[in-house]
């Protein structure tokens, strides 16, 4: 079975400027959640989506967005990019929601914000 | 609230020697508790998990750890390292409040093994 997938692996954006992440769960897996990965602030939670509704939000501005799918597939959106939006973005996905499932992670996206 | 400690940023260990990576969490509910390792350049893999029952968790990769809850700990440990366990360790927790799967992360420890 395929893992968690992420597009793009990599990406340069400037400040002001929006960017979109994709993220594919394990085929079957309804629940998609969405993590920032910096130096100084670690990992932290974005929000989570299942069955296309949102599920949990994290301390992030609303800058940050977020959607999922039919398909389970998840999108998370950042508008107005700032420097310190720069960070791997982490993707996991699991069976369901509401616990205890383990969750798989994508191998992230790496964005710079220049 | 959730919060979780990793006492240690970092830990040199020399090859077969043994290991531990202490964690500990704050919270007012019964909590799941998680360790995750991280390669460079790469995602987050699980390790082992403490659901429910038997206090000693054994995991993949020949980690144990043992869930401690009037310590509220968490710690891990491995018999013999070896240089490739050289990687980022995280512990997190999460009560599954809400009907999420949200984790809450310790700012992790970097074990490098060496020769």
């Amino acid at each position: 079975k395929a893992g968690v997938t992420q597009t793009p692996r990599y990406l340069i954006k400037t400040r002001g400027q929006q960017v979109t992440l994709s993220c594919s769960p394990i085929s079957g897996h309804r629940s998609v959640s969405w993590y920032q990965q910096t130096p100084g602030q670690g990992l932290q939670f974005l929000f989570e989506y299942f069955s296309e509704t949102q599920r949990n939000k994290g301390n992030f501005p609303g800058r940050f967005s977020g959607r999922q799918f039919s398909n389970s597939r998840s999108e998370m959106n950042v508008s107005t990019l700032e420097l310190g939006d720069s960070a791997l973005y982490l993707c996991a996905s699991s069976l369901e929601a509401g616990g205890p499932y383990e969750q798989y992670f994508g191998p992230g996206t790496r964005l710079t914000v220049t | 609230a959730q919060s979780v400690t990793q006492l240690d940023s970092q830990v040199p260990v020399f090859e077969e020697a043994p290991v531990e990576l202490r964690c500990n969490y704050s919270s007012s509910v019964s909590v799941y508790l998680f360790w995750y390792v991280q390669y460079p350049n790469q995602g987050l893999q699980l390790l082992l998990k403490y659901l429910s029952g038997s206090t000693l968790v054994k995991g993949i990769n020949g980690f144990e750890a043992e869930f401690n809850k009037s310590q509220t700990s968490f710690h891990l440990r491995k018999p013999s390292v070896h240089i490739s366990d050289t990687a980022e360790y995280f512990c997190a927790v999460s009560d599954f409040t809400g009907g999420g799967n949200k984790l809450t992360f310790g700012t992790g420890t970097q074990l490098k093994v060496e020769l």
